[in-house]
């Protein structure tokens, strides 16, 4: 079985203030997708970012970075200079790369950012 | 381009009434996926539909839960009768359909349901 904990209900920041998002998950599988979704306001899913199992290398794209570490299944996800805009609830999942393609989320990390 | 287009946007019913949600992707895409997302939770998948052909439905509850998607575009997501614990969020998401391929999914805006 499959499970995704993101143990941060709810963060809140002021603008500027880099913030991380924590994603710890369980899988039996050895090869495997995680990915980040953002969920603002309006409600429609947004892909982040995906990043297969053996695929260690941590990634920047701007203001956001992911930090994969297999050995503590984690995959962690940072913003820096946050800003008003960034609030929205963010999700991590995971999907087994091979036969289902039955992907599971995690219960979400609201992110509340200041002016 | 239009993304995803999901109607209607919010639904209130009476338990026991049916239900339909509909949903057109994107122009060009053959995978379309169901989700449904209950309060404070991440998205379920319910069913994923390779142009016509339905697959992954295992998490659909067939007893009261069907789906069609007739030639392989739009498609409508049923609940006959409905029950208090259906009220949630109903997302409908679409990608490319390239076989073996991980694709991103492109999600619509979703039907909140509620059921009285």
């Amino acid at each position: 079985a499959q499970k995704v904990t993101q143990a941060q209900t709810e963060i809140s920041v002021v603008e500027k203030e880099d913030v991380t998002l924590d994603c710890v998950y369980e899988t039996r599988d050895t090869t495997y997708y995680l990915f980040w979704y953002k969920q603002p306001p309006s409600g429609e899913l947004v892909f982040l970012i995906r990043r297969n199992s053996f695929d260690e290398q941590n990634e920047i794209s701007g203001r956001y970075s992911w930090n994969f570490q297999k050995s503590t299944s984690s995959f962690n996800f940072t913003i820096t200079a946050s800003q008003v805009v960034d609030s929205a609830v963010y999700f991590c999942a995971l999907r087994p790369s091979g036969g289902s393609y039955i992907p599971t989320f995690g219960r979400g990390t609201s992110l509340i950012v200041h002016p | 381009e239009a993304g995803v287009v999901q109607s209607p946007r919010y639904k209130i019913i009476e338990k026991k009434q049916p239900v339909a949600f509909w949903c057109n992707p994107i122009s060009g895409h053959n995978t379309l996926y169901w989700y449904r997302q209950n309060l404070g939770q991440g998205p379920e998948l319910l069913i994923r539909y390779e142009n016509e052909e339905a697959v992954d439905d295992s998490q659909l509850p067939k007893d009261r839960f069907s789906a069609e998607r007739l030639k392989g575009v739009d498609s409508t997501l049923k609940i006959q009768p409905a029950e208090l614990g259906d009220s949630a969020v109903y997302l409908c998401a679409s990608s490319l359909g390239v076989t073996g391929a991980v694709e991103t999914q492109y999600f619509g805006p979703g039907t909140r349901l509620l059921v009285l």
